[in-house]
């Protein structure tokens, strides 16, 4: 299994620009979810999603949007891009099944906004 | 909603000390407390976790501890080893909410002096 894979590893970006961030994982998980993590801070959930088809907001989902329409993807969607989203970006899955689940990283995408 | 607070920010200890990072939480309803190892430029990975109704959970050199009275818990290892050296991340997973969120600290960076 490659577990959870992100493309693309770097990307700078103008101000105003647009991108999607693409996540895919092959574990058939049922939880996936995308967080961004600031020069020297923790992990902050924008979106996550319990299934295909279902998404819902996480803390800091202004600036982005997500969908998912098969299990094993779940693209995030930069619009009209801001200094302030330059940040790594990790996607996530996990399982889902029983009550205590974890979770496993993506290698993460750089977005540098200028 | 859930917080998660993490101390110390930074700590260096003497190659074989011991280290010990603690977290608390806010919401007495979290049920799953996972820490992370995240070297630089690498992604979150889970060294250990500890379920609600255990009050303690060891795997060679590294402890995790619960106390859900005072709803904190703290990540132990011994005999630290040059390679420890990484950022430390805490979480906490809300039981009741269908999405399964984890709300993360903001992260301890360790270094062990040889």
């Amino acid at each position: 299994n490659a577990g959870v894979t992100q493309t693309p590893k770097f990307r700078i970006l103008k101000i105003g620009q647009s991108m999607t961030l693409q996540c895919t994982q092959d574990m058939n998980h049922n939880y996936m979810y995308w967080y961004r993590q600031d020069p020297g801070m923790g992990l902050k959930l924008i979106y996550y999603s319990v299934g295909a088809g279902i998404t819902d907001k996480g803390e800091v989902p202004n600036g982005y949007n997500v969908s998912r329409s098969t299990t094993e993807d779940f693209p995030l969607r930069l619009e009209l891009a801001a200094p302030s989203q330059t940040s790594v970006y990790f996607c996530a899955s996990s399982s889902g099944t029983g009550a205590y689940n974890e979770q496993f990283f993506g290698p993460g995408t750089r977005l540098t906004v200028l | 909603g859930e917080n998660v607070e993490q101390h110390p920010s930074t700590l260096s200890v003497q190659e074989g000390d011991s280290a010990v990072i603690k977290c608390t939480y806010s919401d007495s309803a979290s049920n799953y407390f996972p820490w992370y190892k995240q070297e630089l430029g690498k992604r979150p990975q889970l060294i250990i976790d500890i379920r609600s109704n255990v009050g303690e959970k060891k795997d060679q050199r590294i402890a995790v501890t619960l106390n859900k009275t005072a709803k904190h818990f703290s990540l132990h290892i011994t005999e630290t080893q040059p390679e420890d050296s990484a950022v430390y991340f805490c979480a906490a997973r809300l039981s009741y909410n269908y999405g399964q969120n984890f709300v993360f600290g903001p992260g301890t960076r360790l270094s062990v002096l040889p």
